[in-house]
């Protein structure tokens, strides 16, 4: 079965800090996997993708993820927060048959 | 107007009434999709249409009827809703060639709200 678990529900972060968003796939095929950010009262914006090029993907915002196959990970990650970061945001699995598997989001909080 | 446009972006509707959900996408793909939103649940997928035929029905109920007259437009059109059918519906679309789909592009989100 085909899967993505983002492993925490809330991140709190203070503002310069890094950020850290935690996800793990279960997959029987070479995923291609993408985050999405939602912000309050919108659609989903793609931050990144990985459909394996390069293990560590850019997106935008500052934002970078890095796909570990032999953890089967792909976490996202920012080295220096900013209140317009809080949002929350989908580990994403593409099937390859158009269907995406969501993860359950992690809303990301930023204090000053 | 650029990327995926979703009208209204907020509906309340009666469980009696019959309104319409409306997606436009403005990137030249085409496939559509429908997805429900709703609070602490992962997005469930609805609908996939495919230059303009429907490929997926995800078990919906049939409240809710789709329409896809092009490739560029999609209505979910909503009847005899229940109250929890309150959601946030999302549009996406995407460019889909040899059966591999690229990236979906979401719209903002219809917010319906039944009573």
């Amino acid at each position: 079965a085909q899967s993505v678990t983002q492993l925490d529900s809330h991140v709190s972060v203070s503002e310069g800090t890094p950020v850290l968003l935690r996800c793990n796939y279960s997959s029987s095929y070479s995923p291609s996997l993408f985050w999405y950010v939602q912000h309050p009262n919108k659609g989903l914006q793609l931050l990144l993708k990985y459909t394996s090029a390069a293990t560590l993907v850019k997106g935008i915002n500052g934002f970078e993820a890095e796909f570990k196959k032999s953890e089967t990970s792909f976490h996202l990650t920012k080295p220096s927060a900013h209140m317009s970061d809080a949002a929350e945001y989908f580990c994403v699995l593409n099937t390859g048959f158009q269907k995406l598997v969501f993860g359950t989001g992690t809303r990301l909080l930023v204090s000053p | 107007e650029t990327g995926v446009t979703q009208t209204p972006r907020h509906l309340v509707m009666g469980m009696t009434n019959k309104k319409s959900l409306k997606c436009e996408q403005h990137l030249g793909h085409n496939a559509m999709y429908w997805y429900k939103q709703s609070a602490k649940k992962p997005l469930e997928l609805m609908f996939v249409y495919n230059f303009k035929e429907q490929t997926e029905n995800n078990s919906v109920p049939s409240r809710f009827s789709p329409e896809c007259p092009n490739s560029s437009h999609l209505f979910l059109h909503l009847h005899t809703l229940q109250p929890e059918d309150s959601a946030l519906y999302l549009c996406a679309s995407s460019q889909m060639t040899d059966r591999a789909a690229d990236t979906q592009y979401f719209g903002p989100g219809t917010r319906l709200t039944v009573l």
